[in-house]
């Protein structure tokens, strides 16, 4: 069965701080891994990795892919309180998409 | 605006009303995908239209649930006798193809089921 974990479920940090979101997938078809902030309402687009370890950059977030290991990392470095969010993971098939949990992230001040 | 509009944005009703979820996606984008979102659990996968075609019906969760789409533009979820597990937000997306990435996403119709 086909399923996408994230870990950790939530996750408590002050501002400053590093933090390091995972990923792990088993999939039948493999075609990309998306990650996604939803804070309110409607998720918003981070990256997308197709390859093995190219790190994907924008600003203070980068994210890489291994899949041999069938994982990918989301890191967050000098976290504001504007990181607060839910941290989603997709990975997409032939078919359709499947998120995980997510993770709950709520930087304080 | 140029996003994917959804409406309502907030919907209550009583145990065993129909209820109709619509959807805009954004112009041009010929896929149209539906998810559900149970609180504090990830998206769920229902139904994508490549076109005004649904070619998997199967991430529906029972025969009460039935999705249309107009063309390339519209679609609409239906609910049929609503139960309270059904109350989740359903979060519509598109993309210009099927497959392509990113989904750009609504910003969902909470549904509440008393």
């Amino acid at each position: 069965e086909d399923k996408v974990v994230q870990s950790p479920l939530s996750l408590v940090v002050h501002e400053g701080d590093t933090v390091t979101l995972n990923c792990s997938y088993e999939v039948t078809n493999f075609r990309s891994l998306l990650w996604y902030k939803q804070e309110k309402k409607a998720p918003t687009f981070l990256f997308m990795l197709t390859s093995s370890g190219i790190e994907k950059k924008s600003g203070r977030l980068s994210s890489i892919l291994d899949k041999k290991e069938l994982f990918s990392i989301l890191n967050i470095t000098a976290t504001q309180t504007g990181d607060s969010a839910i941290y989603l993971c997709a990975v997409g098939d032939n078919n359709d998409m499947r998120f995980g949990a997510g993770t709950r992230l709520t930087v304080k001040p | 605006g140029a996003g994917v509009s959804q409406s309502p944005s907030n919907k209550v009703t009583e145990k065993g009303k129909d209820v109709e979820l619509r959807c805009d996606p954004i112009s041009g984008h010929t896929a149209l995908y539906w998810y559900r979102q149970r609180l504090g659990q990830g998206l769920e996968f229902l139904i994508y239209f490549q076109g005004n075609s649904a070619p998997d019906k199967s991430g529906l969760p029972s025969d009460r649930f039935s999705a249309e789409r107009t063309g390339e533009s519209v679609s609409t979820l239906t609910i049929q006798r609503t139960q309270q597990e059904d109350s989740a937000v359903y979060l519509c997306a598109s993309s210009l193809v099927w497959g392509d990435q990113p989904q750009h996403f609504g910003d969902g119709t909470r549904l509440s089921i008393l």
